[in-house]
């Protein structure tokens, strides 16, 4: 398998724009975990599905952030519209439904809205 | 509220030297830990894990890691490190619904 597939690796945007990241778990992996790192507050959960259901979005910052997984093999987290201090690198990591299995990650979203 | 502390933001070790990052956790029940290591602008990597039986656990690159039940403790240990080990590492705990918290993480600077 080749990991969780992240893109675009590198995004810049305009200030007001709609941004879409986009991920691809390992194949077989029943959760998804989206995260985002800063300086300032290292890695956050955003929100994290199971089995395609959302379960937990208690992390997304505000309304203007969405995430979907329509099916087994995507997802997507919107931001609507982007502001700078949405500025960051947004993980996408997935596992297996078992409590003691790590996450693997993916390499990364880096967003810079100007 | 369930958390993850890493009470060190830099550690600066010479190559050779041994290195311990502390981790602590504030979980109603003993949650599911990790360790991993993220190279700068690279994803994380998972160094080791904890979930039950042998408290002193091994992971890839020569660290290990030791679970404290009565510290809320899981500290990662490498007794020489390399100036690759150079990176920032991170603590992260897995509770009963799944939910994979971190810690605020620590940069490792490897002087020669």
């Amino acid at each position: 398998d080749a990991g969780v597939i992240q893109s675009p690796r590198h995004e810049v945007t305009e200030m007001g724009q709609e941004v879409t990241l986009r991920c691809k778990p390992i194949s077989g992996h029943d959760y998804l975990f989206w995260y985002r790192q800063t300086m300032m507050r290292g890695l956050e959960l955003l929100i994290y599905f199971n089995n395609n259901v959302p379960i937990d979005d208690s992390g997304m910052p505000e309304d203007r952030f969405s995430a979907k997984m329509p099916n087994a093999s995507f997802s997507t987290l919107k931001i609507q519209p982007s502001e700078p201090r949405d500025s960051a690198v947004y993980f996408c990591a997935s596992s297996w439904g078992n409590l003691n299995t790590e996450a693997f990650f993916g390499q990364g979203t880096r967003l810079t809205v100007v | 509220a369930q958390s993850v502390t890493q009470p060190d933001i830099h550690i600066t070790v010479s190559e050779g030297a041994s290195l311990e990052l502390r981790c602590n956790y504030s979980y109603g029940a003993t949650p599911y830990l990790f360790w991993y290591v993220q190279s700068p602008g690279q994803g994380l990597q998972l160094l080791l894990k904890y979930f039950s039986g042998d408290t002193l656990v091994q992971g890839i690159k020569g660290f290990e890691a030791e679970f404290k039940r009565s510290q809320s403790s899981f500290n990662l240990r490498k007794p020489s490190v390399h100036w690759s080990d150079a990176a920032e590492y991170f603590c992260a705990a897995r509770s009963n619904d799944y939910k994979l918290s971190f810690g605020a993480g620590t940069t490792v600077t490897v002087r020669a």
